[in-house]
């Protein structure tokens, strides 16, 4: 049961540049969250966006939460090297208060250095 | 700095092998969860458990178990393994809070392949 997508699956910059990942789910949620993984390893939570806010810093992320559009974007800023990871969102199974999480597939993204 | 750790970062087993994946989280979670990740496919939920002694399926359960008899330890367990069993392990937990759902907090999971 796919609930979040990313969008674009593979994305390649130069330092400094700035990248944005979209997510698009399908029903309705309390929360929508980011993740980064980095080669073979687990997952960190980046931000938690609720359904009431619109948008949300957190460093050189900025999250955007759009509910009418079921969608949701992060930019990272001049962007490094060492983001070079895979980066996911995350939303309630179903809309529920099960602190069920269900992930999208991912957006890989490289950092040229 | 709060963990979640799994017990093996890789793991080779046999066909037919029954396998334990173990799980500990030192944050006095209420909620833990196994998925499996494999490319192409993202993260699958296979069981997860809101309480001790407490297990609800997921989407794959086929194949595999799960046993909480405390509540900081998860264990999955491959009754019998399988070739297509091979696969990204990851281990998270979360507590319910004020913002459901919380954010997980995931191992650093364990790769398995079974030969």
């Amino acid at each position: 049961s796919q609930q979040g997508e990313e969008d674009p699956q593979a994305l390649s910059i130069q330092e400094g540049e700035n990248a944005t990942m979209n997510c698009s789910y399908k029903t309705s949620i309390n929360n929508l969250q980011w993740y980064r993984q980095n080669s073979g390893r687990g997952l960190v939570h980046l931000i938690l966006i609720r359904s009431n806010e619109r948008e949300k810093h957190s460093g050189r992320l900025r999250v955007t939460l759009d509910t009418s559009k079921k969608s949701s974007s992060l930019l990272i800023t001049a962007s490094r090297a060492a983001d070079t990871a895979s980066y996911f969102c995350a939303t309630d199974a179903q809309g529920g208060n099960t602190g069920k999480l269900i992930f999208g597939q991912g957006t890989t993204l490289q950092v040229k250095p | 700095d709060v963990k979640v750790t799994q017990s093996s970062r890789y793991l080779v087993k046999r066909t037919g092998e029954k396998v334990f994946l173990e799980c500990v989280q030192d944050m006095d979670h209420e909620n833990m969860f196994w998925y499996r990740q494999d490319p192409g496919l993202g993260l699958r939920l296979i069981y997860f458990s809101y309480d001790v002694k407490m297990k609800e399926k997921g989407d794959i359960p086929e194949g595999y178990s799960v046993s909480r008899e405390k509540k900081e330890r998860f264990s999955l367990i491959l009754e019998s393994a399988s070739t297509n069993q091979t696969s990204m392990y990851l281990c998270a937990s979360s507590s319910p809070g004020r913002q459901l759902p919380g954010s997980y907090t995931f191992g650093s999971g364990t790769r398995l392949t079974v030969v």
